[in-house]
């Protein structure tokens, strides 16, 4: 079957740095994308990954391993607003969004 | 980045009655629509897509009866809860694509349904 594994849930400090990890198992791949969901409202996209490496944008960065089925989100100078549910997703050979179940991040001060 | 938006926001409706759900990509032609519908806590789980000017493909386990979808155009898509119950009070999110399938999904804000 289809898997997407993120963990439940984090917690961090404000001005901080941290690492959210998604593996996945699919039958195919064409891509993975990370959105960002705040409690209460729908996702926004943050970014697409299709080839291994680091993908930086301002603040957020996302990196992916094909080989090792892996994907990481790292947000830097973490703002309270960044308190959110982090989704990863990926597109499987039919081009399917296969969703995991989010990781919910806390911002402490 | 492209915008999609969702009608109503909100919606309260007693057991029995039918619920109309809009989504419209404002500032592009969308091919393909999709239904996603969200539990508290957990992930979206995809209930169907659909493709201009064709039925819509349903996710198995999703009653195509009980959930209408109508994608009449390049910038709406309606969803329809009929006969709503207790157990289809949920968060219903809808989101568009551009173009071809490795194209980005945009989202709509959603619509949180409560039935009594």
């Amino acid at each position: 079957g289809q898997n997407i594994d993120q963990p439940t849930e984090m917690t961090a400090t404000e001005g901080a740095i941290v690492q959210i990890n998604c593996t996945y198992q699919t039958s195919g791949f064409n891509g993975l994308f990370w959105y960002q969901q705040h409690a209460g409202e729908a996702p926004t996209f943050l970014s697409y990954n299709v080839l291994d490496g680091l993908e930086e944008k301002g603040r957020f960065s996302s990196f992916l391993s094909r080989s090792k089925g892996y994907s990481y989100l790292l947000l830097k100078e973490l703002q309270m607003k960044d308190s959110a549910s982090y989704l990863c997703a990926v597109m499987d050979s039919n081009y399917q969004l296969i969703w995991g179940a989010g990781t919910k991040l806390i911002i402490k001060p | 980045g492209a915008v999609v938006s969702q009608h109503p926001s909100r919606v309260i409706c007693k057991s029995g009655t039918s619920v109309k759900i809009e989504c419209r990509s404002l500032d592009f032609q969308a091919t393909t629509m999709f239904w996603y519908r969200q539990f508290p806590k957990k992930s979206l789980m995809l209930m169907a897509t659909s493709n201009e000017g064709s039925k819509a493909t349903y996710e198995q386990g999703v009653e195509k009866d009980k959930f209408l979808i109508n994608h009449a155009s390049l910038t709406l898509s309606t969803l329809t809860v009929t006969s709503a119950h207790p157990e289809d009070s949920s968060f219903y999110i809808c989101s568009a694509r551009a173009g071809n399938v490795l194209e980005t999904q945009y989202f709509g804000p959603g619509t949180r349904l409560l039935v009594l």
